[in-house]
């Protein structure tokens, strides 16, 4: 496909359980951002890979949220005992350039998934 | 670090009606600015983006943006609004090494037949 594809769309899981999101950004780009969006409230970022590197993490709200890239391109962000204030869409986006090729590029979203900790 | 304020977390028009969704920046000026559309369970769309030296910003779908240095503004306006624009629209800016970016919190708008 020629966009950001994210798996699954949706994902309930039981508080404790262990979930793990899917994200394949467009063929070739070489930034990879994960974000996490409350209901109601805008995108906030959580970590940052460049191609395989997870060079910014600054934003995983705890050790229990794990993300990794190990062939610079599919993504999976892994969160382990799950807590209800997990609950969230969680957005990945991709970007073609390097921040230092270009801060002006915008970046592709996905269509996210929504996680329920029940 | 740069932040972006959106004012009004919900606008109403009437279809045919002039849109107007306010943005904020922070009082350094940001080399990049971004207004993004979000519709109903999907992933955000970019409308328009600001690069250093632009004023009025022309975006997808009718929709247009004006820097104000004067007021650390990034608007977004529509000339007449259509049912299709229903969605929550969210500015951004980027930040960082990376670039992450740094979104508003959103401001719904409803437009009314």
């Amino acid at each position: 496909g020629a966009g950001v594809s994210q798996s699954p769309r949706y994902k309930v899981a039981k508080r404790g359980q262990d979930v793990a999101l899917r994200c394949d950004p467009i063929s070739g780009h070489v930034s990879l951002f994960w974000y996490q969006q409350a209901l109601g409230q805008g995108p906030e970022f959580l970590t940052y890979f460049q191609n395989e590197a997870q060079l910014d993490k600054s934003g995983l709200p705890s050790d229990r949220f794990f993300a990794e890239r190990p062939e610079g391109s599919v993504s999976t962000l892994k969160i382990q005992r799950t807590q209800q204030e997990d609950s969230a869409v969680y957005l990945c986006a991709s970007s073609p350039l390097t921040p230092g090729q270009g801060g002006n590029q915008p970046q592709h979203f996905g269509d996210g998934t929504r996680l329920s900790i029940l | 670090a740069q932040s972006v304020t959106q004012l009004g977390s919900h606008v109403s028009v009437s279809e045919g009606a002039l849109v107007l969704l306010r943005c904020n920046y922070s009082s350094s000026v940001p080399p990049y600015l971004f207004w993004y559309v979000q519709y109903p369970n999907q992933g955000l769309q970019l409308l328009l983006k600001y690069t250093t030296g632009a004023t009025l910003v022309k975006g997808i779908n009718g929709f247009e943006a004006e820097f104000k240095k004067s007021e650390t503004s990034f608007h977004l306006t529509k000339p007449s609004a259509h049912m299709s624009d229903a969605a929550e629209y969210f500015c951004a800016v980027p930040g960082g090494s990376n670039y992450k970016l740094t979104f508003g919190k959103g401001t719904l708008l409803t437009v009314n037949p």
